[in-house]
């Protein structure tokens, strides 16, 4: 069965430094999406991206985020300069289409020192 | 940003007893409502995703219903299990907010032998 997955599970960082985060998408699906989950709280929307560009994002996706898709396989999350409160489970997600389930990634637990 | 509710926050229930539990949404401007199943150490598995009001979806023990002008969706187990034993989430996009879900804080379900 095909499945979402991300790379790495576990990224420890210093403050200020840049992450990449990776995920590989199930391959048909066009609707490519980040959370992220700080530990004891909502799990929060980041972003989305259809057609190849970011269709909406939050307010918590601000200007050291950025999304690619650089081969048409991956799809990654930067964060440019890393601070504390960035330390979260990030979770990848794919559809279909827009209304249709979402399948998550296993997560990448995102520690910044 | 939206609020999305869960209720009861945990519950703990016997072998073979019947569930439920409430997600509450915005009554206006829905789209769209998802509930997930997240076992400990995975990723959320997508259970229903709920378009119309007065939708009920089945899935083996599990169903769900919706109630859009009054901005609430059910989750009945049946008959619960201990591998039933998870966090279920549900997850509310409006017309208004794009494709951005917006998550409840989920209800943890720990069904004992």
């Amino acid at each position: 069965e095909p499945e979402v997955t991300q790379t790495p599970s576990h990224q420890v960082t210093q403050m200020g430094q840049e992450v990449i985060l990776r995920c590989v998408p199930i391959s048909n699906h066009l609707y490519f999406y980040w959370y992220r989950q700080i530990l004891g709280q909502k799990v929060e929307f980041l972003v989305s991206f259809y057609n190849n560009e970011i269709s909406e994002k939050s307010e918590i996706f601000d200007d050291q985020f950025s999304v690619e898709r650089p081969d048409g396989s991956n799809f990654t999350l930067k964060i440019r300069s890393t601070k504390l409160e960035d330390s979260a489970m990030y979770f990848c997600a794919s559809s279909l289409g827009q209304s249709n389930e979402q399948f998550f990634g296993p997560g990448t637990r995102l520690t910044v020192l | 940003i939206l609020n999305v509710e869960q209720s009861p926050q945990s519950l703990h229930v016997q072998e073979g007893d019947s569930t439920n539990f409430t997600c509450s949404f915005p009554s206006s401007n829905f789209y769209a409502l998802h509930w997930y199943r997240w076992e400990t150490a995975k990723s959320p598995e997508a259970l229903f995703v709920m378009t119309l009001n007065g939708d009920e979806k089945k899935k083996g023990r599990i169903s769900a219903t919706l109630n859009t002008k009054e901005g609430y969706s059910y989750l009945y187990i049946k008959g619960s299990q201990p591998e039933d034993s998870a966090t279920y989430l549900c997850a509310f996009m409006g017309t208004g907010t794009g494709n951005q879900f917006y998550f409840g804080t989920g209800t943890s379900l720990t069904v004992i032998p």
